[in-house]
């Protein structure tokens, strides 16, 4: 059973880039899309995109010039990096799994616990 | 972008009771809606997928039901454990994906 961890600092500066990481233990992560999923305070769930193998993402048109996700074969790992912040990007951090069932299935079936991230000078 | 919208946003339930949780989209989804729960300090669980198909493990108590842009959740009776935040998402016509505000499921 895979299992995912996120990691970073919590507390990152208003203007900085906030950068994470998603550890991913129990299996490789070839083959499967990787998510990163926030919630703000009392808010919903919102997408942030997901990476396919190398080079291959897709972001929220909302974040997209603000958003960097990447993948490390060799560590099992996913990130993300969140530039530019504001007080607004403070959230709850996820990494996710989608569903390794074809299109047009897009739900995602493992999830980290998340991460908190703080945006405060 | 496709706007989910949860209500209530409260459900006071007794335990034992039934609960029913609504999830509308604001166009057609068809059936390509999602349910989770999430409890705090934990990872959301996905419950549900294809508007109505129980995820591996989830108990019979969850059902889903509905296409097109109207989706229900219900928990025939509710276990101490079932008290928790549900969270609907479409994954119709995307980017983005989108997730309804949640519903919280609280003990009455």
């Amino acid at each position: 059973q895979m299992q995912l961890q996120e990691s970073g600092p919590g507390l990152v500066k208003p203007s900085e880039t906030l950068s994470l990481t998603c550890s991913v233990s129990g299996g490789s992560i070839a083959t499967y899309f990787w998510n990163w999923i926030r919630q703000p305070p009392g808010k919903g769930l919102e997408w942030i995109g997901y990476i396919y193998d190398i080079g291959r993402a897709n972001y929220n048109p909302s974040l997209k010039s603000r958003v960097t996700i990447s993948v490390d074969t060799s560590k099992n790992q996913v990130s993300l990096k969140l530039s530019s912040v504001t007080a607004a990007d403070a959230a709850l951090y996820y990494c996710a799994r989608r569903t390794a069932r074809g299109f047009p299935y897009y739900y995602m079936d493992v999830w980290g616990k998340g991460t908190t991230v703080t945006v405060s000078s | 972008e496709i706007v989910m919208t949860q209500s209530p946003a409260t459900l006071s339930v007794s335990p034992g009771e039934r609960a029913t949780l609504s999830c509308r989209a604001s166009q057609s989804v068809s059936s390509n809606l999602a349910w989770y729960q999430q409890k705090p300090g934990q990872a959301p669980r996905l419950l549900i997928y294809g508007a109505s198909t129980r995820a591996t493990g989830i108990p019979a108590r969850f059902s889903g039901n509905g296409s097109g842009t109207e989706f229900t959740l219900t928990i025939s009776s509710l276990q101490s454990e079932d008290f928790a935040v549900y969270s609907c998402q479409h994954y119709n016509n995307w980017p983005p994906l989108t997730f309804g505000g949640g519903t919280k499921v609280e003990i009455k």
